[in-house]
C-alpha cells in the first residue's frame, strides 16, 4: 500500500541552524501539507500546497518557514533559523485532489533544537 | 487555540468491550469531520470520517455519531482490542479549508 515517508526521523539541530525536513507524499497524489505537532498537544496546521505553489498557510507558518517540491517525489519543509519553540513532530501529508480528500501522513520528523 | 499541554484525557477499557470516545467541535459551519488514530512514535492514521449531512456512519468496527445540534462527535469501537491502544482525536473541516484538529483522548486497552 502507498504511504507517505519521511526523512530524518529525528534531527537534532542548534539554535539559529538551518534545517530541511523531507517527504515523498504519495506519487499520484497532488495536495501536500506540513502540520507540526509540539509534545502533548494538537496537530497544527502550517502550509498546503498545490500545483507547484502555497494553498494556503497559517499564522505559525512565517518568514523563517518555505516549502519547496523540488522535483518530482520529493516535498520538503525548510526552516532558516530554528527557535527553541520550533522543537516539535513535523508531519507531513498527501491528499489525491482537495483538502476534502483522506490525508495521509507520514510517520514524522522529530525536531530538536537545542 | 487550547493549550492541552502534557495531560491528555485517558479512556481505559477492558479488551472485549466497546470503547465510546468523545469529540466537541467549535466551528458550526464544519461540514466534515474525521476521526484519527495516532499510535506512539507514528503519524495520524485515519479511521473514519463523516459529513455533516449524516448522523452516523459505521465502518469495521467503527461507528461515528455526529450531533450538530450540541457540535459533538463520538467515536465507537466494537469489541476494542490491544491494538487499538492509542491517542484517538477528531478533525473538522469546511469547505476547501484546511483541518482543525481537536485535543486527543488516550485510549488504553486492558487485556
Amino acid at each position: 500500500e502507498p504511504e507517505v515517508t519521511q526523512t530524518p526521523s529525528h534531527q537534532v539541530t542548534q539554535m539559529g541552524q538551518e534545517v530541511i525536513l523531507r517527504c515523498v507524499p504519495i506519487s499520484n497524489h497532488l495536495y501536500f501539507y506540513w502540520y507540526r505537532q509540539i509534545l502533548g498537544q494538537k496537530v497544527e496546521f502550517l502550509v498546503s500546497f498545490y500545483n507547484n505553489e502555497i494553498s494556503e498557510k497559517s499564522e505559525i507558518f512565517d518568514d523563517q518557514f518555505s516549502v519547496e517540491r523540488p522535483d518530482g517525489s520529493n516535498f520538503t519543509l525548510k526552516i532558516r533559523s530554528t527557535k527553541l519553540e520550533d522543537s516539535a513532530m513535523y508531519f507531513c501529508a498527501s491528499s489525491i485532489w482537495t483538502q476534502r480528500d483522506t490525508q495521509y501522513f507520514g510517520p514524522g520528523t522529530r525536531l530538536t533544537v537545542l | 487555540g487550547e493549550n492541552v499541554g502534557l495531560h491528555l484525557p485517558t479512556l481505559s477499557v477492558q479488551e472485549g468491550d466497546n470503547s465510546i470516545i468523545n469529540c466537541a467541535y467549535s466551528n458550526s459551519a464544519s461540514d466534515y469531520f474525521i476521526w484519527y488514530k495516532q499510535e506512539s512514535g507514528k503519524g495520524p492514521q485515519f479511521i473514519i470520517d463523516i459529513r455533516s449531512n449524516m448522523d452516523k456512519r459505521q465502518g469495521q468496527r467503527v461507528t461515528v455519531l455526529l450531533n450538530k445540534t450540541v457540535k459533538h462527535l463520538s467515536l465507537q469501537i466494537a469489541a476494542t482490542q490491544p491494538g487499538d491502544s492509542a491517542v484517538y482525536f477528531c478533525a473538522e473541516g469546511r469547505g476547501n479549508t484546511p483541518l482543525v484538529f481537536g485535543k486527543g483522548t488516550r485510549l488504553s486497552v486492558i487485556a
